[in-house]
């Protein structure tokens, strides 16, 4: 298995809702990211897990709570959003935080359209 | 701070031809990694090609090579025989080599569209 899945592809939420997005690898990658897309945009970094850890938080509102229950799974669990949060919401992995032969692997992201 | 720097926003090419994409980039480390990264309408981020910076060849992957000039700090994608599936957005990204953060630093994007 060579892939990064996000479930769900697409998700609507209000604001006053809670809602978690879900990222899983099986390559035994020990370092998974979240980045955040806004359209016509590159990537932002917001958080980095390294061996289930947090390794980094980008300054990222609180309203955003990620999770690594274990090195094949990460979550980002949402709550009292606003609409400038809509976005595409963007899992990866790699084998070690400093390790890029392979660069990153990216899943095909989750498309979030807060109302 | 590292910046990465891609001033073509949008480029369209025929089938067929070869098309060059432009990235530069500012830092004062010595070691680093270069990639570029594709994606397409699907969304998918997907790995081009990587390069090294304390490695003097440029890489290549198959219709893809880069052209690495490390005292300039450039770091151009050429896509030779350009297919209608090359069609897509792509990054160029840095990474620090060792860094702690493990963060790459993407640009702004080229947006290519190969015309039939």
């Amino acid at each position: 298995d060579t892939e990064v899945t996000q479930t769900p592809k697409h998700l609507v939420m209000g604001m006053t809702n809670k809602k978690s997005l879900k990222c899983e690898q099986h390559m035994g990658h020990r370092a998974m990211y979240w980045y955040k897309q806004k359209a016509k945009k590159p990537p932002e970094l917001m958080f980095v897990y390294s061996y289930e850890k947090l390794s980094i938080n980008e300054s990222v509102p609180s309203r955003f709570s990620p999770e690594c229950p274990n090195s094949s799974l990460l979550n980002l669990h949402l709550h009292a959003l606003q609409p400038e949060d809509s976005a595409l919401y963007l899992c990866a992995s790699s084998q070690e935080l400093r390790e890029l032969n392979y660069g990153y692997t990216f899943g095909s992201g989750t498309r979030l359209t807060v109302v | 701070a590292q910046t990465v720097t891609q001033s073509q926003p949008e480029m369209s090419v025929q089938e067929a031809e070869t098309v060059t994409l432009s990235c530069t980039y500012d830092t004062s480390e010595n070691n680093y990694y270069l990639f570029w990264y594709k994606q397409p309408p699907s969304r998918q981020m997907i790995l081009v090609i990587r390069q090294e910076a304390y490695k003097q060849q440029n890489a290549t992957e198959n219709r893809f090579s880069v052209n690495f000039q490390k005292a300039a700090k450039s770091f151009s994608l050429k896509i030779s025989d350009s297919q209608l599936g090359d069609t897509a957005m792509y990054f160029c990204a840095f990474m620090n080599y060792g860094g702690s953060q493990g963060n790459l630093i993407f640009g702004k994007g080229t947006k290519l569209s190969v015309k039939p």
